[in-house]
């Protein structure tokens, strides 16, 4: 399966302030997730990433927002823009791979 | 729309006991993957088992497997020999075999297991 390095680990940010979330996978993927998680709570899905094309946003999450990067099948970034108290969240990305889906260690976001 | 239901918020076991984590969903599919994934508090989601619809035949990983019932579309997680370690937030989700490029995870809302020593 494949190995995700998913930084920053952990983050404290101002209100108005925007942070980039990098997803670093050591292989080749063709389709990549980025889900915001509640402490405690379950998954919800963002936007799928592909390589070479535009994400695609659930409902609920927009462009604006929450800009997604995909520069090639072994990397992506998510921005949390203007961020407010109620962007404070764990964020993770995730691939497909083989037997099943792999994720990264996750990003803990505290805006204050 | 595909649905996933784990009704039970919070579970609890002595240690080298067995516990069992149900999970439902709703589909109109035939054919698709569930998954059972485990979230201690590291964060890290860590796969524990995965179940193809066409089998018939339960998944089973070491001490964990399945109660696979396709017409009644329950899939629960038996966990025996429980250990410390087991103790962990464990998510049941659901996919399409045949969504072509939508390979998007369908997610319940957790069940906490808490592991007695």
């Amino acid at each position: 399966s494949a190995v995700i390095s998913q930084k920053p680990s952990r983050d404290i940010c101002q209100r108005g302030t925007s942070l980039t979330i990098q997803c670093q996978v050591d292989s080749q993927v063709t389709m990549m997730f980025w889900y915001r998680q509640q402490p405690g709570q379950s998954l919800t899905l963002i936007a799928t990433a592909n390589q070479g094309s535009e994400a695609t946003y659930e409902s609920g999450f927009v462009i604006d927002k929450f800009p997604i990067s995909r520069p090639n099948l072994t990397f992506s970034t998510l921005t949390v823009s203007n961020m407010s108290p109620e962007d404070s969240s764990i964020y993770l990305c995730s691939v497909v791979m083989g037997y099943g889906y792999t994720f990264g260690s996750g990003t803990r976001l505290t805006v204050v | 729309a595909q649905t996933v239901t784990q009704s039970q918020p919070e579970m609890s076991v002595q240690e080298a006991e067995t516990v069992t984590l149900s999970c439902t969903y709703d589909t109109s599919e035939s054919d698709y993957y569930l998954f059972w994934y485990k979230q201690p508090p590291s964060r890290q989601m860590i796969l524990v088992i995965r179940q193809e619809a066409y089998k018939q035949q339960n998944a089973t990983e070491n001490r964990f497997s399945v109660n696979f019932q396709k017409a009644a579309k329950s899939f629960s997680l038996k966990i025996s020999d429980s250990q410390l370690g087991d103790a962990a937030m464990y998510f049941c989700a659901y996919r399409s075999r045949n969504a072509g490029n939508n390979r998007k995870l369908i997610w319940g809302l957790g069940t906490s297991l808490a592991v007695n020593p």
